[in-house]
């Protein structure tokens, strides 16, 4: 069965410093990758998907950026966090031709 | 721009009260609708979805949907809801490729 995990699962930050999450999803190949936001009031916002390795589309212009260096793996990254970026992410997947979506456990991200 | 919009932001009911959760997309297209529940501290999972056919779509835990494509709505429904229903709400549709959430509802049942 296909699994999917992402870490870590709460991080605080001090604004400016650099931030990394990963997802890495297990028993399929070749998955749709999504990263998404939940902030607070605003509902779950796409921020990145990717088709293939090596292939993002960003969804909104922002100081975050993402990169699948593997098949099966999905990092969401930043140079300078922003007090802004605070929220709660959710790393996702889906089947290429497949329309339902699996969500990760989830990181609570805190910049202070 | 392709968006979903749900009415409702916080919604409180008392245990055995029906439920309808509103729901609306902008887009003239092919849609896939769904309707994801997060309850609390658990992992975001699908309640409901609809592709094609029956545009009555009924879920798990006795959630029902209904897809009319004129009102470009997919409303959620269930005619008696328990405290256990307490939870996130968000509906979501698969506009060109890309799933587009709502805003996510909150439902609270009283018990």
């Amino acid at each position: 069965s296909q699994t999917i995990h992402q870490w870590p699962a709460t991080l605080v930050q001090p604004v400016g410093s650099p931030l990394s999450l990963e997802c890495t999803v297990e028993g399929t190949s070749n998955p749709n990758l999504y990263w998404y936001r939940q902030a607070a009031g605003r509902g779950l916002q796409l921020l990145f998907y990717s088709v293939g390795i090596g292939q993002i589309s960003s969804e909104v212009p922002q100081n975050l950026s993402a990169s699948r260096p593997q098949d099966r793996q999905f990092i969401l990254s930043s140079k300078k966090l922003l007090l802004s970026d605070s929220g709660f992410y959710l790393c996702a997947w889906s089947v290429q031709v497949g329309n339902t979506i699996y969500f990760g456990e989830g990181s609570w991200l805190t910049v202070v | 721009a392709q968006s979903v919009s749900q009415h409702n932001h916080h919604v409180i009911l008392s245990e055995a009260a029906s439920l309808e959760l509103g729901c609306n997309y902008s887009y003239g297209g092919t849609v896939n609708l769904f309707w994801y529940v997060q309850y609390p501290g658990q992992h975001l999972q699908l309640l409901l979805k609809y592709f094609s056919g029956d545009p009555l779509v009924k879920g798990i835990k006795g959630f029902e949907a209904e897809f009319i494509k004129s009102k470009f709505s997919f409303n959620l429904r269930k005619p008696s809801v328990q405290w256990s229903d307490t939870a996130e709400y968000f509906c979501a549709a698969k506009l060109t490729g890309k799933l587009i959430f709502g805003q996510g509802t909150t439902l609270q049942v009283k018990p």
